[in-house]
């Protein structure tokens, strides 16, 4: 089956420090991925869409400046918080589309992100 | 008002029994329903996927569909203690955004 992973799994930041998440689809090129945020007991919440070679297309509400999103390969997309506040320690997970399959998003591990 | 509504309980049952788990949504526009599961610190893990109205079957697993009341079910047949997790509906329209639901927790006592 296709295969997503995440890096780091789990990382502990300062505040006002920036901190790179990746996203990776390992046995398939996926044109689109998508980025989401899981607090404690709450759904997943979709930040933005990211698609290869184009900019990201951010959901009402999250700061595209607070969170930047690169899709630079078919098989990688990075998010990376800068200027973390405690507020932004959460789940972040992402999901790949099967090109063959575009009804269906297969999800990465997840990171829980802390900061301090 | 949410999007899309899931009781999030928790649900706890016995070995064996029938995990019934439901979701409602407001927004007319969705067509494809999903059924995530997802255990503790994971990402989730589609179990089922269904278009428009309707039932499905995979193996112990029954997703319905009735889109005229906006509700969606999934039963869980022979619960198992394996099958304890986070249930998560999904459902979207001809775009690809996911709308989730908050996701039931469920216990299978062994």
């Amino acid at each position: 089956g296709a295969v997503v992973s995440q890096h780091p799994s789990w990382v502990i930041c300062k505040s006002g420090t920036s901190v790179k998440i990746e996203c990776r689809s390992l046995d398939f090129q996926a044109t689109t991925m998508f980025w989401y945020r899981q607090f404690p007991k709450q759904s997943l919440m979709l930040m933005a869409t990211s698609n290869e070679g184009s900019k990201a297309t951010y959901e009402q509400g999250v700061e595209k400046d607070k969170f930047l999103i690169n899709h630079a390969s078919l098989t990688l997309s990075t998010l990376t918080v800068t200027s973390a506040h405690p507020e932004d320690s959460s789940f972040y997970i992402c999901s790949a589309l099967l090109p063959v399959d575009t009804d269906t998003q297969y999800f990465g591990p997840g990171t829980r992100l802390t900061v301090l | 008002q949410k999007e899309v509504e899931q009781d999030p309980g928790p649900l706890s049952v016995p070995e064996g029994a029938i995990v019934s788990l439901n979701c409602t949504y407001s927004n007319s526009a969705f067509q494809y329903f999903m059924w995530y599961r997802q255990y503790s610190r994971k990402g989730p893990e589609l179990l089922m996927y269904t278009y428009s109205s309707g039932n499905k079957e995979d193996g112990r697993f029954t997703a319905q569909v009735d889109k005229s009341s906006k509700y969606i079910s999934l039963f869980i047949r022979d619960s198992q203690p394996s099958d304890s997790a986070t249930y998560l509906c999904a459902m979207r329209g001809d775009d690809y955004k996911l709308s989730f639901g908050a996701g039931t927790t469920v216990t299978v006592r062994a």
